[in-house]
């Protein structure tokens, strides 16, 4: 692999739910990022992560969980998906941290998840 | 708050050039960035500014007004693949990167 790799695609559950999106980085990168999509609004951010095991809250944290133990991957959880979750899910990563500039990120291509 | 304008949706002809705006109004500013997305796929980065002036990188530039809270990407010689959403993005003073919506470009032959 070279860059990001999320999986799954897509993906269509049931409310209720519990469902895991995984992210996977091989260029050794720092930091991560989990953003939604949603059309109409800017990438908003979820979930962050400066190293390996440290993670903290974004703009729209509620009803997710993340974890980072070890560099490459960075799962993104939700507990108990609602209708309010469907969105497009982009994970990045960056080599520099949130207390750096030139902070250029590599998107991975994207989960889209429906929640009915 | 913080927000970031750009057009919802612009449309240009093959060959000609486009300049899409972005204005903001952040806590604190260290840096701004132009990324471009092709519909269905993820965003590339295309340009950083954090001095004032115009950076040029190809067929694409970018120009940042910080004390106006203004940038603009300009893209020269539109060629049909050109044709995505392209994003501001604001770095502002904890770090966090602030997104606006979008500018959905549409070229036409």
């Amino acid at each position: 692999i070279a860059g990001i790799t999320q999986a799954p695609t897509s993906q269509i559950l049931a409310a209720g739910r519990r469902m895991t999106l995984r992210c996977t980085q091989d260029m050794r990168h720092n930091a991560m990022y989990w953003y939604r999509q949603d059309l109409g609004l800017g990438l908003r951010l979820i979930h962050y992560s400066n190293t390996a095991g440290t993670t903290g809250k974004g703009e729209v944290p509620d009803g997710y969980s993340v974890s980072r133990a070890n560099t490459d991957d960075f799962p993104l959880t939700l507990a108990s998906a609602v209708p309010s979750q469907t969105s497009v899910y982009f994970c990045a990563s960056s080599d520099s941290g949130q207390d750096s500039g030139a902070n250029v990120l590599t998107f991975g291509a994207g989960s889209r998840l429906t929640v009915l | 708050g913080q927000n970031i304008d750009q057009p919802t949706e612009m449309t240009a002809t093959e060959g000609a050039i486009v300049q899409i705006n972005c204005t903001y109004q952040t806590s604190g500013f260290n840096g701004l960035f132009w990324y471009q997305q092709h519909a269905g796929e993820a965003p590339t980065f295309l340009s950083y500014n954090v001095l004032d002036g115009l950076e040029e990188k190809g067929r694409f530039s970018s120009f940042l007004s910080r004390s106006k809270g203004y940038s603009y990407l300009l893209l020269k010689e539109l060629q049909m693949k050109d044709s995505a959403s392209y994003l501001c993005a604001v770095e502002d003073s904890n770090y966090q990167l602030i997104w606006g919506a979008g500018t959905k470009l549409i070229i036409k032959p």
